[in-house]
């Protein structure tokens, strides 16, 4: 699989502050970018995603930006909350083809009250 | 979003044995899935792809014979993990995708595999 790099791999905000997670991907085939969240012993929920043909997507708190010239994308969470204390994980995947999905290497987020 | 049901959640066996998880898509039918494996604090690991009627398609490094998949309908995939070993205790996530659901992949909410 082609590798999608994923950081940090730890966060701590304080509540009402911004986190921020970063992304890289190598393979110029992917156009599809999800980032989804996972609390313990939980699957993976969607977030939020993104295409290639936009810089950036926001859905209330969370936005991701989007920079293909760079091949780079992150997670932007506003005011975050204690209730966002998860793991997050971006990803890339092909809209021909297989389609599986890549995933980071996750970042575990936690917000302090 | 979709609905995607995993069973069982967690389940503890004895080495040697083999346990079957099932994967549903409730509201929608799965043209694909896939099945994933995450251990403790890592990323999930594609483990083999699996498309109704067809024969799955496995990852590298994945023993067939051990991960027997099988997609008999478009709303059932089922893994079972055979003769389990220690080794195999992990959490195994299944994900559909449907068709006019565009990219998105939804997730069940996972199985806990022990293996004493």
């Amino acid at each position: 699989q082609q590798q999608v790099k994923q950081s940090p791999q730890s966060l701590i905000v304080q509540k009402g502050g911004i986190s921020i997670i970063n992304c890289a991907y190598e393979n110029t085939a992917f156009d599809y970018f999800p980032w989804y969240q996972q609390f313990p012993g939980k699957g993976p929920a969607l977030l939020i995603a993104i295409r290639p043909d936009v810089s950036e997507k926001k859905e209330g708190r969370f936005t991701i930006s989007f920079n293909k010239s760079a091949k780079q994308f992150s997670l932007h969470i506003m005011d975050s909350q204690p209730g966002d204390s998860a793991t997050y994980f971006c990803a890339a995947s092909m809209r021909t083809g297989r389609r599986a999905l890549t995933f980071g290497s996750g970042t575990r987020l936690q917000v302090q009250p | 979003g979709a609905v995607v049901s995993q069973h069982p959640s967690r389940v503890i066996c004895k080495s040697g044995t083999s346990v079957k998880i099932e994967c549903r898509s409730l509201d929608f039918q799965a043209t694909t899935m896939f099945w994933y494996r995450q251990f403790p604090k890592q990323s999930l690991m594609l483990m083999a792809t699996s498309n109704e009627g067809s024969k799955a398609t496995y990852e590298q490094g994945v023993e067939k014979d051990k991960f027997l998949i099988n997609h008999a309908s478009l709303t059932l995939s089922t893994l079972t993990v055979t003769s389990a070993h220690p080794e195999d205790s992990s959490f195994y996530i299944c994900s559909a995708k449907g068709t006019g659901l565009d990219e998105k992949l939804f997730f069940g909410s996972g199985t806990q595999l022990s293996v004493l």
